[in-house]
């Protein structure tokens, strides 16, 4: 168990569809993360949110969109994704900026997502 | 932004140390370098960080050169288990060390 919580675990959607994808954690980390992984590649950086504002967008095409309703909660709005999109989305969190503050990523084990 | 190079892939027998070495030229002065574990359709989870010198903690050590500019993660004793994704990472002082870039990372195999 990890203390990110993700759901769904899979989720398959047509290329119409809208879901959404949820992430919680109740560390009290005010950084949230999403990444993209695709099979035997490492995981990509998405979005970052610090103190419930975005504060990095990696270029993500408008038909991801994440959303930060509270310093607990990170979600991802997805809209006419297309089969390419397919793949592990990891949430994570840490205390601070990861690297230069000494605080650690936590994961959470992902959304598995298949784009039909 | 700091860019990591490790081995992609790496073989060893239970029981061996494994050490994995990672460069990392361009560190910045306040980067931490920090090391991650991954198992197959799981998040990554973390395994040791350290800025210089040497760190050790219950499953791992951390080596650190004085100029910083490589890094190697010993594993000792491994098991079947410890076979799983290894990722070395450096952050971007820039951006205050949230923009986190994974590398290839490096691929542990380890054999009975």
């Amino acid at each position: 168990d990890t203390e990110v919580t993700q759901t769904p675990k899979h989720l398959v959607m047509g290329m119409t569809n809208k879901k959404s994808l949820k992430c919680e954690q109740h560390m009290g980390h005010r950084a949230m993360y999403w990444y993209k992984q695709k099979a035997k590649k490492p995981p990509e950086l998405m979005f970052v949110y610090s103190y419930e504002k975005l504060s990095i967008n990696e270029s993500v095409p408008s038909r991801f969109s994440p959303e930060c309703p509270n310093s607990s909660l990170l979600n991802l709005h997805l809209h006419a994704l297309q089969p390419e999109d397919s793949a592990l989305y990891l949430c994570a969190s840490s205390q601070e900026g990861q690297s230069s503050y000494n605080s650690p990523l936590h994961f959470g084990n992902g959304t598995r997502l298949t784009v039909t | 932004l700091a860019k990591t190079t490790q081995p992609i892939s790496m073989d060893s027998y239970e029981g061996q140390e494994v050490n994995i070495t990672c460069s990392h030229n361009n560190i910045a002065t306040n980067d931490y370098i920090t090391w991650y574990q991954q198992f197959p359709s799981q998040g990554p989870r973390f395994i040791i960080q350290g800025y210089k010198t040497k760190v050790t903690n219950e499953v791992a050590s951390l080596f650190i050169p004085a100029d910083r500019k490589s890094s190697t993660l010993s594993l000792p004793r491994v098991s079947l288990s410890d076979t799983a994704v290894y990722y070395c990472l450096v952050g971007d002082v820039d951006t205050g060390g949230f923009k986190t870039i994974f590398g290839a990372g490096t691929r542990l195999f380890v054999k009975a």
